[in-house]
């Protein structure tokens, strides 16, 4: 079967660095989304990994490594709108959107 | 990026009664159109995917008789909950996407918030 893994929940302090692990198994791989999702709203796009190493985009960057079924969105200088669910979606071999059940990030002050 | 509207916003109904969801694609032409629901604290779970002038496809344990998905229109697609019931309150979300890839132009829409009485 598909599975992919994510944390329940996490909670971080403003100001930090914080990192959501994924993992996969998933037949097939054509590329892995994070999505941020504020409460009551609908997802956001943040970042898009289709090749091994880290994309970095402002204060959120993304690691991929294949090999692994492994990805992390790495979050630094937290803020409290940063207070979310972060999902993680893989696409698979029939580019299908195979959705983990997302990770609730708590930001502290 | 591309603009999805979802209309109504939120709505309440009694039980028993049907609720038309409508998803708009508002500036670009969507061949492929997704219907998410979304149960409080829990992810994203696809219902079915819906393409223009075709029948829309549904996942596993969706009623398609209960969810009627009518994608007349490159700009439209409505999901229609029929006779509804409590355990039917949910966060119903569109999205859109151009072709049968391009996950990458994926656009969702605001959400739809039923609760049935």
């Amino acid at each position: 079967g598909q599975n992919i893994d994510q944390p329940t929940e996490m909670t971080a302090t403003e100001g930090a660095i914080v990192q959501i692990n994924c993992t996969y198994q998933t037949s097939g791989f054509n590329g892995l989304f994070w999505y941020q999702q504020h409460a009551g709203e609908a997802p956001t796009f943040l970042s898009y990994n289709v090749l091994d190493g880290l994309e970095e985009k402002g204060r959120f960057s993304s690691f991929l490594s294949r090999s692994k079924g492994y990805s992390y969105l790495l979050l630094k200088e937290l803020q409290m709108k940063d207070s979310a669910s972060y999902l993680c979606a893989v696409i698979d071999s029939n580019y299908q959107l195979i959705w983990g059940a997302g990770t609730k990030l708590i930001i502290k002050p | 990026g591309a603009v999805v509207s979802q209309h109504p916003s939120r709505v309440i109904c009694k039980s028993g009664t049907s609720v038309k969801i409508e998803c708009r694609s508002l500036d670009f032409q969507a061949t492929t159109m997704f219907w998410y629901r979304q149960f409080p604290k829990q992810s994203l779970m696809l219902m079915a995917t819906s393409n223009e002038g075709s029948k829309a496809t549904y996942e596993q344990g969706v009623e398609k008789d209960k969810f009627l998905i009518n994608h007349a229109s490159l700009t439209l697609s409505t999901l229609t909950v029929t006779s509804a019931h409590p355990e039917d309150s949910s966060f119903y979300i569109c999205s859109t996407k151009p072709g049968q890839g391009d996950w990458q132009e994926q656009y969702f829409g605001p959400g739809t918030r039923l609760t049935v009485t």
